[in-house]
């Protein structure tokens, strides 16, 4: 079974500018939760998603949104990027009905200057 | 939200050598995982552990939720044990991840 994917892998963007980051989840996973993690604040949940609704959000401003796709599938989204929204995005899948056990992409390294 | 402490901050260790890293958390959870994120920034998954005691290999961990923490071993630690491990822990559907172990092991 094929793991969680997310692309693009590695991303440069110039202050101001807006990005979109993509998730495959593992097949069958219906849940699907994004994380920003920097050298300063560590992990930080952004938000989850299942069956298309998000479920959850963290402490996040509004320019960071997300939405998920029919077959699982997620992206993200941030607007009018920061310096301090350089961050590696990782992206986690779960079956999230019994089993709430979480399995990570390889993350999306955002660099923003 | 809840707190998740992990300690020591920092570790190095010498090839070969055993050691126990400890993740207290400040109220119930749902589920706990351990991670082990490797210098590439990867997540790898080594535990989901609520309760008792697993082991997988020269890993084991042990969670004490009446307590609030969780004990991650590395028996016989090889160079390869090296990076952050992480633990994580579930509460109404939030994961909240701890600052991490950083570990280091010397050939």
């Amino acid at each position: 079974k094929a793991g969680v994917t997310q692309t693009p892998r590695y991303l440069i963007k110039t202050r101001g500018q807006q990005v979109t980051l993509s998730c495959s989840p593992i097949s069958g996973h219906r849940s699907v939760s994004w994380y920003q993690q920097t050298p300063g604040q560590g992990l930080q949940f952004l938000f989850e998603y299942f069956s298309e609704t998000q479920r959850n959000k963290g402490n996040f401003p509004g320019r960071f949104s997300g939405r998920q796709f029919s077959n699982s599938r997620s992206e993200m989204n941030v607007s009018t990027l920061e310096l301090g929204d350089s961050a590696l995005y990782l992206c986690a899948s779960s079956l999230a009905r019994t089993n709430y056990e979480q399995y990570f992409g390889p993350g999306t390294r955002l660099t923003v200057t | 939200g809840i707190q998740v402490e992990q300690s020591p901050p920092d570790l190095i260790l010498q090839e070969g050598a055993n050691s126990t890293l400890r993740c207290n958390f400040s109220d119930s959870v749902n589920n706990l995982q351990w991670f082990h994120q490797n210098p590439w920034g990867q997540l790898i998954n080594l535990f989901y552990i609520p309760s008792g005691t697993k082991q997988n290999g020269r890993l084991s961990a042990t969670t004490v939720a009446t307590e609030r923490y969780s004990l991650l071993y590395i028996s016989s630690s090889q160079t390869t044990d090296s990076g952050v491990y992480f633990c994580a822990v579930l509460r109404l559907n939030k994961f909240y991840f701890g600052s991490g172990t950083k570990l280091n092991v010397k050939p």
